[in-house]
């Protein structure tokens, strides 16, 4: 069964901390992205990859950064974790061009 | 600009009944459309696409939405409802202009009560 791993389900981080969330597809996509979600407001677009070594910012992408060194591995990064990042990070893949997504089952985040 | 609205933040149906989630968007190009599915603290599942041709497409668990250019619409439907199809349902569009990025409609709740 293809799939779309998100390392972690629930974290909990300190104000201030550098945070690392790991996404991993098994099915060969190009296109990895991150999104957060928030109640009322959706899935907002924080930042997104065609390809290996390639990101492209989202629509809310201040605060994190993102690592893309192998095809199937997409990283998010927050230099320094905020309370107002606290959130649910979902990771999504699909196939290069006009196709839907495959998401992850998301990482619930709370800073403290 | 590119969006897309679901009007009704939640909804309550009745198990056994008609199930119809409203979805408006707007779009510059040929748009492509999906609904998805979300169940309590998991991720979104594909429920259905439609990029060309027949306007009526079927997905998976009994669903099916039908693309109204003229309304800029792709309306969700199910003709019963289950109590497992409780969720949030995502209405999404996306296409060739930047970049086949996705854009999400903030979410539609579907409630069944027995």
């Amino acid at each position: 069964d293809v799939k779309v791993t998100q390392s972690s389900r629930y974290l909990v981080k300190r104000t201030g901390e550098k945070v690392f969330l790991e996404c991993v597809q098994d099915m060969d996509h190009e296109n990895m992205f991150w999104y957060r979600q928030d109640p009322g407001l959706g899935l907002r677009l924080i930042y997104f990859s065609y390809d290996v070594k390639m990101k492209e910012k989202g629509d809310i992408p201040e605060g994190y950064s993102v690592s893309r060194e192998k095809k199937e591995r997409f990283s998010l990064i927050l230099e320094s974790a905020s309370t107002n990042q606290t959130s649910m990070y979902l990771c999504a893949s699909r196939r290069q061009g006009a196709e839907g997504y495959t998401f992850g089952s998301g990482t619930r985040l709370t800073v403290v | 600009a590119q969006s897309v609205t679901q009007p009704d933040i939640h909804i309550t149906v009745s198990e056994g009944a008609s199930l119809e989630l409203r979805c408006n968007y707007s779009y510059g190009a040929t748009p492509y459309l999906f609904w998805y599915v979300q169940s309590p603290g998991q991720g979104l599942q594909l429920l259905l696409k439609y990029f060309s041709g027949d306007t009526l497409v079927q997905g998976i668990k009994g669903f099916e939405a039908e693309f109204k250019r003229s309304q800029s619409s792709f309306n969700l439907r199910k003709p019963s409802v289950h109590w497992s199809d409780a969720a949030e349902y995502f209405c999404a569009v996306g296409g060739n202009t930047g970049g086949f990025k996705t854009i999400f409609g903030a979410g539609t709740r579907l409630f069944v009560k027995a």
